[in-house]
């Protein structure tokens, strides 16, 4: 299956500070990417949905400038936490579609604030 | 708009022993289902899913799950299982058109004891 990888696997940031993840799809061209968090021992909340050379499109509730969303190519997507603190605290999946509409997931990234 | 509802957050089974976890959904169009694994500390795999055709679906690792259009059902099931099936299973849905996002249930642990 199509392959799609998040960089940094795991990352602790100080509080205030901006971090950012990026969702790459490494074989197969995402038109459409999403973003989600999951806190522990809790199920996947869709965050946004992100496509290629337009805004992202962000779910009730979500901070679209807290989050801040680029989707810059076909295979590259990234999350920006501006101004982090601890209660962003979280994991951090992405899912890139393919032509054939199936998702696929990244292995996550592992977000901590200090 | 769709939702899941996964009624068990907890499965306790003993190793070889068959076991189903339970998925209901709600939608007013057609859907597409699925179920993914997820074990500890990583992202999430595609253990299988409907599109359309066959009402029972067979996936990865021995599991298999059934349709039900009338009871709003997708179960998913396994004859035997092992202490490596010990993983947190999400059940999920999309509306049935390329631009939909999936949308996942709260999740069922599944712990086998030997």
């Amino acid at each position: 299956g199509a392959v799609v990888s998040q960089h940094p696997s795991w990352v602790i940031c100080k509080s205030g500070t901006s971090v950012k993840i990026e969702c790459r799809s490494l074989d197969f061209q995402a038109t459409t990417m999403f973003w989600y968090r999951q806190f522990p021992k809790q199920s996947l909340m869709l965050m946004a949905t992100s496509n290629e050379g337009s805004k992202a499109t962000y779910e009730q509730g979500v901070e679209k400038d807290k989050f801040l969303i680029n989707h810059a190519s076909l295979t590259l997507s990234t999350l920006t936490v501006t101004s982090a603190h601890p209660e962003d605290s979280s994991f951090y999946i992405c899912s890139a579609r393919a032509r054939g509409n199936e998702q696929f997931f990244g292995p996550g990234t592992r977000l901590t604030v200090l | 708009a769709q939702s899941v509802t996964q009624l068990d957050s907890q499965v306790p089974v003993f190793e070889e022993a068959p076991v189903e976890l339970r998925c209901n959904y709600s939608s007013s169009v057609s859907v597409y289902l699925f179920w993914y694994v997820q074990y500890p500390n990583q992202g999430l795999q595609l253990l299988l899913k409907y599109l359309s055709g066959s009402t029972l679906v067979k996936g990865i690792n021995g599991f298999e799950a059934e349709f039900n259009k009338s009871q709003t059902s997708f179960h998913l099931r396994k004859p035997s299982v092992h202490i490596s099936d010990t993983a947190e299973y999400f059940c999920a849905v999309s509306e049935g058109s390329s631009a939909s996002k999936i949308i996942f249930g709260s999740g069922t642990r599944l712990s086998i004891r030997p």
